[in-house]
């Protein structure tokens, strides 16, 4: 079956901190893994995706991903988080036509 | 340039009622997705519209069924809600077709059944 499973769901840094979220996926297919951010009172919207190629992939605001195909992951990391990254996080694969989505993580950071 | 736009923003309906939602792809997209993500989960994929055909649907029951137009909008009917359908209903769109492709989401509709 197809799922996106993602195990921290929530999660509480002082700024500055390191931040590594982690994402498991179960996909029979080729692989199209996509990280989305929704901050306070705004849409989803694109953070990073990895298609293929280098599997490590950055994304706006500093945020970077690796997908490791023999571990079936793709954790999001981020060397130093500001105040401004809090929001939901969520971790999805593309199937034909849908978005698996995971259950997400929310991320408070501290000032 | 608009993204994507849907209405309304909120809405509350009692059991039994049948509901609405309205959604305008971006500019340029063809392709219209809807997702429902219930409290404290992620987006669940409801099904997907391409040149007015459903063409994808996830594991809802028939009683959530759309439309989508000629300018590419889009309807999403509930009909008989339950207490379960409240929920955050989501619209993406994309242009079909592109190799890299990524979802643009609207805000959502937040419908309330009591």
């Amino acid at each position: 079956a197809q799922s996106v499973s993602q195990h921290n769901h929530h999660v509480i840094l002082s700024e500055a901190a390191s931040l590594e979220l982690g994402c498991n996926y179960s996909y029979g297919g080729t692989v199209n893994l996509f990280w989305y951010v929704q901050y306070p009172g705004q849409h989803l919207q694109l953070l990073l995706k990895y298609f293929s190629g280098d599997p490590l992939v950055k994304g706006i605001k500093g945020f970077e991903a690796e997908f490791i195909k023999s571990k079936f992951s793709f954790n999001l990391r981020k060397p130093s988080v500001q105040w401004s990254d809090t929001a939901e996080y969520f971790c999805a694969v593309r199937g034909t036509y849908k978005y698996i989505f995971g259950t997400g993580t929310r991320l408070k950071v501290l000032a | 340039d608009a993204g994507v736009t849907q209405s309304p923003t909120h809405l509350i309906k009692t059991r039994g009622q049948q509901v609405t939602l309205r959604c305008s792809p971006k500019s340029g997209h063809d392709t219209v997705s809807w997702y429902q993500q219930a409290l404290g989960q992620g987006p669940q994929f409801i099904f997907q519209y391409y040149e007015e055909e459903e063409r994808q649907r996830g594991n809802f029951p028939d009683r959530f069924s759309g439309h989508q137009f000629p300018n590419y909008s889009s309807e999403l009917n509930v009909n008989a809600l339950l207490l379960g359908d409240s929920a955050l209903y989501l619209c993406a769109s994309t242009e079909d077709g592109r190799r890299d492709e990524k979802l643009f989401f609207g805000s959502g509709t937040q419908l309330s059944v009591l």
